[in-house]
């Protein structure tokens, strides 16, 4: 299995700000992905990270809101941009080295006053 | 700590009886199948997999059941045991396509009591 680091692991932030939290994957990965998780609910896909190029986005999530870098095959930034209440939830950063079972990291617990 | 299982369907059993957790799965082109375990806290732990050509699969404790015709996934845990209090998703991908793009399910929290 693949060790995945996030950072902040948790965070307060107040409304208008930005965040940037960070994924370190301990070795390397061909997919990595974002996922949210609002209190009490499931998880839901915001984008894939490419390496080298854009990230996908899934319905609902749009870069400017969710902007996401990936400089190498270990590393991805997930930044949530101008912050509003509505944004407090669980980032989850997820890998996958090929065999299509996720592995997920600890999650970044943001909460936006 | 902080718990994601407060609007989420709750299964309470006793310790050492086994759990049945189900899951209704949305799409017929789903291939590949996941049951993950997530404990307050922290974040989803791969359990078991299961690939469409199979119908049951066997880990340790754990066993997934998967029914294509009615696009049901079940995860059974034997003698159940307080650590393994958590929520527990379902999740489907379709390989040929966003390769390790899941979709989860809703999620069932596991409650046992000793």
């Amino acid at each position: 299995s693949a060790v995945i680091s996030q950072k902040p692991s948790r965070d307060i932030c107040q409304r208008g700000t930005s965040l940037t939290i960070q994924c370190q994957v301990d070795s390397q990965v061909t997919m990595m992905f974002w996922y949210r998780q609002q209190p009490g609910q499931s998880l839901t896909l915001i984008a894939t990270a490419n390496q080298g190029s854009e990230a996908t986005y899934e319905s609902g999530f749009v870069i400017d809101k969710f902007p996401i870098s990936r400089p190498n095959l270990t590393f991805s930034t997930l930044t949530v941009s101008n912050m509003s209440p509505e944004d407090s939830s669980i980032y989850l950063c997820s890998a996958d080295r090929g065999g299509g079972e996720l592995f997920f990291g600890e999650g970044s617990r943001l909460t936006v006053l | 700590g902080e718990s994601v299982g407060l609007h989420l369907p709750t299964l309470s059993v006793q310790e050492g009886d086994n759990s049945i957790i189900n899951c209704a799965y949305s799409n017929s082109a789903s291939d590949y199948f996941i049951w993950y375990k997530q404990e307050s806290g922290k974040g989803p732990q791969f359990i078991i997999d299961i690939r469409s050509n199979m119908d049951k699969r066997q880990g340790q404790r754990v066993t997934v059941l998967l029914n294509k015709t009615v696009k049901h996934l079940s995860l059974q845990i034997a003698a159940t045991q307080p650590g393994d209090s958590a929520v527990y998703f379902c999740a489907e991908s379709i390989r040929g396509g966003s390769q390790g793009n899941l979709i989860f399910g809703k999620g069932t929290k596991l409650s046992v009591k000793p």
